[in-house]
């Protein structure tokens, strides 16, 4: 079965300091994975797509299929990255992204 | 650039009533789908539509209905409805259906059962 984990709801960290936010998935193959963020009273937008392997708002993610993981990082973080992370996945047919339950990272000074 | 615009914003409905939630893709966009957000959760899988046909349904009961139109724009159908269907209701498009190509959402449409 596919299947995205997020395990951690709330993360919170104290500006400057590093973010690991993880996810875990379960999938036969390749599989195409993606961080969405939804800032607050904001839409749901694309943060990072894994074939790209870009660096956005100085957030990064490497996937590693032994571990069967996505873990988004970001070295320092800033106050404005407080939202809600998802870590999604699409299905088999391309059709469907399956999405963790996602995690609220905070930030603090 | 005009991103997905979804109407209404809000929606307060009656257990048993039908309600009509529509969607308008980015200009370019074939592909709509649909998710359902409840609290607490990651968005989950409604439906896919590629130039008008489904291409994908969830595990949503057949209350659930949806259609594309020629414009590719998108109307979602929820019949006899039930308390459990209050959640945050998600439009998205992307380029083609099965293009694994990333979707861009909508704000959403906040659908309360009462």
């Amino acid at each position: 079965a596919q299947r995205v984990t997020q395990p951690e709801k709330l993360l919170s960290v104290f500006k400057g300091a590093p973010v690991e936010l993880k996810c875990n998935y379960s999938y036969s193959g390749s599989p195409e994975l993606f961080w969405y963020v939804q800032y607050s009273r904001q839409r749901l937008q694309l943060l990072l797509r894994h074939i790209s392997r870009e660096s956005i708002k100085g957030f990064t993610a490497d996937l590693n299929k032994g571990e069967t993981s996505f873990h988004l990082k970001k070295p320092f973080a800033q106050e404005e990255d407080s939202a809600m992370y998802y870590c999604a996945l699409f299905n088999q047919a391309g059709t469907a992204l399956i999405f963790g339950k996602g995690t609220t990272l905070s930030v603090s000074s | 650039d005009a991103g997905v615009t979804q109407s209404p914003t809000h929606l307060i409905k009656t257990r048993g009533q039908h309600v009509t939630l529509r969607c308008s893709p980015i200009s370019g966009h074939k592909s709509v789908s649909w998710y359902q957000q409840v609290l607490g959760q990651g968005p989950q899988f409604i439906f896919q539509y590629y130039e008008k046909e489904e291409r994908g349904r969830g595990n949503f009961p057949d209350r659930f209905s949806a259609r594309q139109f020629p414009n590719y724009s998108s109307e979602l159908n929820v019949n006899a409805l039930l308390l459990g269907d209050s959640a945050l209701y998600l439009c998205a498009s992307s380029l083609a259906g099965t293009d694994f190509s990333p979707l861009h959402f909508g704000n959403g449409t906040r659908l309360t059962v009462t």
